[in-house]
């Protein structure tokens, strides 16, 4: 229940495209859903989140879609480009904000030039 | 300001060795977060650390273990090191919000 599922492990999109990057979670208690982007050598670094209040989020190219009642929430990258190219993790996190953060396992971006 | 920081980079230890990670982290930051990252299993929480306290802790043996000081900066060490240790440990801290802030990491290879 304290997992959250994360698709598909790989990814590779054109310059230009859409990439867009899947996560499903079990438990209801989750209240905040951040995406994080990890490049070689870095630590993740925080991208976008959503509370389970709002079906959508956009921040640039960057939108988070939240489907409270599938338990289901995505990454959506317009216009992608050779610089998106990490390893983006999608998280949940409980009501408190205390709670630890679940991650997901990870999907290796590439966007080809 | 100043991000989080963790030392040292790289280690190379042989089995049976243990080690001291540290971290240090964002001026204020009261919670400090450990996680283990491997190219299989993601990113799998350690512990967490709160005001010198643990506050969580994650499935993994009591080989590793961890403190937090006085001024927020952690450690965390992992006594009689095994081969599947080898990763990259993450160090995270966090404020007054929901997000965390990690650092670049401490890449472990065991031997």
């Amino acid at each position: 229940q304290q997992q959250v599922k994360q698709s598909p492990q790989s990814l590779i999109v054109q310059k230009g495209g859409i990439s867009i990057i899947n996560c499903a979670y079990e438990n209801t208690a989750f209240d905040y859903f951040p995406w994080y982007q990890q490049f070689p050598g870095k630590g993740p670094a925080l991208l976008i989140a959503i509370r389970p209040d709002v079906s959508e989020k956009k921040e640039g190219r960057f939108t988070i879609s939240f489907n409270k009642s599938a338990k289901q929430f995505s990454l959506h990258i317009m216009d992608s480009q050779p610089g998106d190219s990490a390893t983006y993790f999608c998280a949940a996190s409980g009501p408190l904000r205390d709670d630890k953060i679940i991650f997901g396992k990870g999907t290796r971006l590439h966007i080809l030039p | 300001k100043a991000g989080v920081t963790q030392t040292p980079r790289y280690l190379i230890k042989t089995r049976g060795q243990q080690v001291t990670l540290s971290c240090s982290p964002i001026s204020g930051h009261r919670s400090v977060s450990w996680y283990q990252q491997t190219p299989g299993q993601g990113l799998q929480f350690l512990f967490e650390y709160f005001s010198e306290t643990q506050r969580n802790k994650g499935n993994f043996p009591g080989r590793f273990s961890g403190r937090q000081f006085s001024n927020s900066r952690s450690e965390m060490n992992v006594s009689t090191l095994e081969l599947g240790d080898s990763a990259l440990y993450l160090c995270a801290s966090r404020g007054g919000d929901y997000g965390y802030t990690f650092g670049s990491g401490t890449r472990l290879t065991v031997v």
